[in-house]
């Protein structure tokens, strides 16, 4: 069946640093790949959607990779902020409407 | 752009009532919204997806008797919780797909606040 892992553990970094989250999938080759924010008790905020023939893509301090031979995407937030902290999902389109989602990997940046 | 909002954002209610849940759009027409449930620390669980004005196809395991779904415009879907029970105790987030356009053209979805449902 279709999986996404992605770090159960939370990400501790320092303010200032780069912070790098990882998703990681099987048994699936999605037509794109989306990073979501989403804060304790709220839904999640769209932050970015990388397609198949795209390898990297930025926004401001974000910047997402998708490499389909490892079936891996790196997610990046330069220069993080304690306003960073929160949990970052991944979401895979696996054809048609669907989408699946991991369960987030928890991001704490210390002042 | 792309907001969607939810009503009521935490709803506490006696077992065996039944509750609504209200998802709207404000900014774009949603041709499809989905509704999922969320367990503390877990993944999104999708339970169903709507598409205006047919019937709601439900994921495996979630039963359609129980929560009723509606999508009568393409700017509300509701959820109805139907005999409610504690085990219904949830995260309730809907989302919707914009019908065009946005930055990443109609395959986004944008996710309303949430709601937070507590059943006694």
């Amino acid at each position: 069946s279709q999986k996404i892992e992605q770090n159960s553990e939370a990400l501790n970094i320092q303010e200032g640093k780069t912070a790098t989250l990882t998703c990681n999938y099987t048994n699936y080759s999605p037509a794109y790949l989306q990073w979501y924010r989403q804060d304790p008790g709220r839904g999640p905020v769209f932050l970015l959607l990388i397609r198949e023939n795209e390898k990297e893509k930025r926004k401001e301090r974000l910047k997402v990779t998708f490499d389909t031979t490892l079936k891996q995407s790196l997610f990046h937030i330069t220069a993080s902020q304690p306003a960073d902290s929160a949990t970052y999902l991944c979401a895979l389109n696996t054809g048609g409407f669907k989408t699946i989602f991991g369960a987030g990997t928890r991001l704490f940046v210390k002042a | 752009g792309a907001v969607v909002s939810q009503h009521p954002s935490r709803v506490i209610c006696k077992s065996g009532t039944s509750v609504k849940i209200e998802c709207r759009s404000l900014d774009f027409q949603a041709t499809t919204m989905f509704w999922y449930r969320q367990f503390p620390k877990k993944s999104l669980m999708l339970m169903a997806t709507s598409n205006e004005g047919s019937k709601a196809t439900y994921e495996q395991g979630v039963e359609k008797d129980k929560f009723l779904i509606n999508h009568a415009s393409l700017t509300l879907s509701t959820l109805t919780v139907t005999s409610a029970h504690p085990e219904d105790s949830s995260f309730y987030i809907c989302s919707g797909k914009p019908l065009a356009g946005g930055e990443s053209g109609t395959d986004t979805q944008y996710f309303g606040p949430g709601t937070r449902l507590t059943v006694l």
